[in-house]
């Protein structure tokens, strides 16, 4: 199975910060890697899909880069609405999806 | 629009069977893989498994196989995931999702306690 890990586990930032998360991946999965955002009590909301194409309805701030096992977020002017957990997941695996361990990010 | 619907929490006792439903809306059913993806109380997100409802091809994640059975209905637009056997470690929420490139859908959640 291709296992993902992110970095950092947790981070503290400003509104106004620009931030970045990174996930690597046990083995490449090409750009089939995709970030969502869960806020408390709610499902998760997908942000990037294929490593870099912003979904549709999201901001233009959140981009996102990579291929193969090393992919990053970036959220350029943290909004309050930005804070909760960050996860990504892979779907190179065909049907047999995983999820990175999730970032939690939280205002300073 | 794309909506999926989720049934409401469920309380049951180990050792019992337990199906809950996901019923989509606003786009061709049959033709978009539906999945399962558990999230434990204060814990990340775990893929379960996926059906293609066309066909009712199901896929399960190799920690869940045996312990849960997904289905599909085309004439009710409704998946479902089903329990033979459960234990208090199912307790947890259980999201219904929509694939395509990525998750672009979500349901609301269904929560399921397991407590004797």
């Amino acid at each position: 199975d291709v296992q993902l890990t992110q970095s950092p586990t947790s981070l503290s930032a400003s509104v106004g910060d620009t931030v970045t998360i990174t996930c690597r991946a046990s083995q490449s999965v090409s750009t089939y890697l995709h970030w969502y955002l869960q806020k408390p009590g709610e499902a998760p909301q997908l942000l990037i899909y294929s490593a870099s194409t912003l979904q549709s309805g999201v901001p233009s701030r959140f981009s996102g880069r990579g291929s193969g096992t090393a992919f990053t977020l970036t959220i350029s002017g943290l909004r309050p609405e930005d804070f909760g957990t960050y996860y990504c997941q892979q779907s190179f695996n065909t049907l047999l999806f995983t999820f990175g361990p999730g970032t939690r990010l939280d205002i300073k | 629009e794309v909506r999926l619907a989720q049934s409401g929490a469920e309380v049951r006792k180990p050792g019992e069977s337990l199906k809950i439903s996901c019923e989509a809306s606003g786009y061709n059913f049959g033709t978009y893989w539906i999945g399962w993806v558990r999230q434990l109380p204060g814990k990340g997100l775990e893929w379960m498994g996926t059906i293609y409802p066309d066909d009712s091809d199901a896929r399960y994640s190799p920690a869940f196989e045996g312990q849960v059975t997904l289905s599909a209905d085309k004439s009710t637009n409704t998946a479902s995931l089903v329990w033979a056997t459960l234990r208090p470690s199912d307790t947890a929420m259980y999201f219904c999702v929509r694939v395509d490139y990525g998750i672009d859908f979500w349901g609301p959640g269904t929560v399921v306690t397991v407590s004797s």
